[in-house]
Order: C-alpha cells, then sequence, then structure tokens
C-alpha cells in the first residue's frame, strides 16, 4: 500500500493456464519481491530484483517466471508448471540501502478452479 | 476475507491491557529486525523496525525488545485496541535485500 499497486486483488485460473500477476510501484525503490503466503505459513521468497533487468530466484521459484523492464514494475507469471499455485501472492519493495524496510502491496488471492 | 493465520498461535487480550507477542529469530547473523501487522486479506504494514547494535526501541503504543544472547524479539503494545486485532509477524535481514518472516502470531483483542 502507499505506492505499492498489486492487480487484481482475486484470480482465477483454469488448471493449464498461465496468469501474471502485476505489481507496480511509484516509491521509486530499485529492489522488488514477489513472496507467496500461505495459511499458517511465513512468506516464502519467490523471485526478487534489484535493479532494472536483473532478478534472482528465491526458495520457491519453480513454477513461477519474472521481468523487471522498469524500474516501476515487477510482474508475475504463475506457469501451469506450477502444481499449487492457490495461494496469496505479496509484492514487496525494498531500498538499496542494507536492511531497510520492505513494503507491501495489497496482495492477490489466486485460486484455481 | 483471506485465510492467513488458520493454524497460528493465538494470543487473546483484554482491550486496554498490554500485549506482548514473542518471535524466536533463526540467524545469529541477522542484524536488522521488523515487526509487521497484517490484517486479514491485506498486505502487511511495517510496525517497528531495531539494529543489532540496539536493544529496545519504542514507538507510538510499540515497544520493540531484542534479545540477541538467546535470539529473541519481542513486540509489546500497550493500551491494546480492537484496531490491533491482526497477525503479527517479525522478519529478519542479514543487511541484504532478503529477508527471513515468522509465520505470525494472531492477536485477539477482547472487548
Amino acid at each position: 500500500d502507499g505506492g505499492i499497486t498489486q492487480s487484481p486483488k482475486y484470480l482465477f485460473r483454469k488448471e493449464g493456464q498461465n496468469v501474471t500477476l502485476s505489481c507496480e510501484q511509484n516509491l521509486n525503490h530499485d529492489a522488488m519481491y514477489w513472496y507467496r503466503q500461505d495459511p499458517g505459513q511465513g512468506l516464502r521468497l519467490i523471485y526478487y530484483s534489484q535493479i532494472v533487468n536483473d532478478f534472482q530466484k528465491g526458495d520457491i521459484a519453480e513454477g513461477y517466471s519474472v521481468s523487471r523492464e522498469k524500474k516501476e514494475s515487477f510482474p508475475l507469471t504463475v506457469t501451469s508448471a506450477q502444481k499449487n499455485p492457490t495461494a496469496f501472492y505479496l509484492c514487496a519493495v525494498g531500498g538499496v540501502r542494507r536492511g531497510s524496510e520492505a513494503f507491501f502491496g495489497q496482495g492477490t488471492r489466486l485460486t484455481v478452479v | 476475507g483471506e485465510s492467513v493465520g488458520l493454524h497460528l498461535p493465538t494470543l487473546s487480550v483484554q482491550e486496554g491491557d498490554n500485549s506482548i507477542i514473542n518471535c524466536a529469530y533463526s540467524n545469529s547473523a541477522s542484524d536488522y529486525f521488523i515487526w509487521y501487522k497484517q490484517e486479514s486479506g491485506k498486505g502487511p504494514q511495517f510496525i517497528i523496525d531495531i539494529r543489532s547494535n540496539m536493544d529496545k526501541r519504542q514507538g507510538q503504543r510499540v515497544t520493540v525488545l531484542l534479545n540477541k544472547t538467546v535470539k529473541h524479539l519481542s513486540l509489546q503494545i500497550a493500551a491494546t485496541q480492537p484496531g490491533d486485532s491482526a497477525v503479527y509477524f517479525c522478519a529478519e535481514s542479514m543487511g541484504t535485500y532478503k529477508y527471513i518472516f515468522g509465520t505470525g502470531t494472531r492477536l485477539k483483542v477482547l472487548a
């Protein structure tokens, strides 16, 4: 919130379909992150990007892809290879300065139908 | 709303009482810690942070305590209000761009 926009808020995916979650920020932060949240578990890092045109795999990158063509945008694609995609997805941004807080968007709830 | 925190530990407190939420962090090399508040169906909100060169930091109605000896972090909320009901979790960082998040504690404020 406060300059981080995730869309859509709710998303339904059919089996075998790719879907893309949007994350846009106007906070001028360099670092952007995608996390997955499941009930009873801590946030798990999918991908992160420290700078435009560069991104790194997180702990659970399999079945996901990202791009970082612009500083403001870090879209996440959930591919058909992700076997259990139903979850709450959170985008976050953080500063270049080491050890600065991460600010989160309001999340996208993805459900497989 | 989002069913985040279905199986989380729950702390129930009376309105007006103080709340203490605890977190055990995992890495002794972590040097930066954050507390977040997450309401159902929403993204986490930053509450307060602390660096490893401090033991205590105070904000508005909140205090974070850090005990590096036992790798323990706590969040104290003074005069707990109904609007404080949420899931609270801590995060640690080793001064990099990566954070490790705890699973969280659900705070219920009883009227």
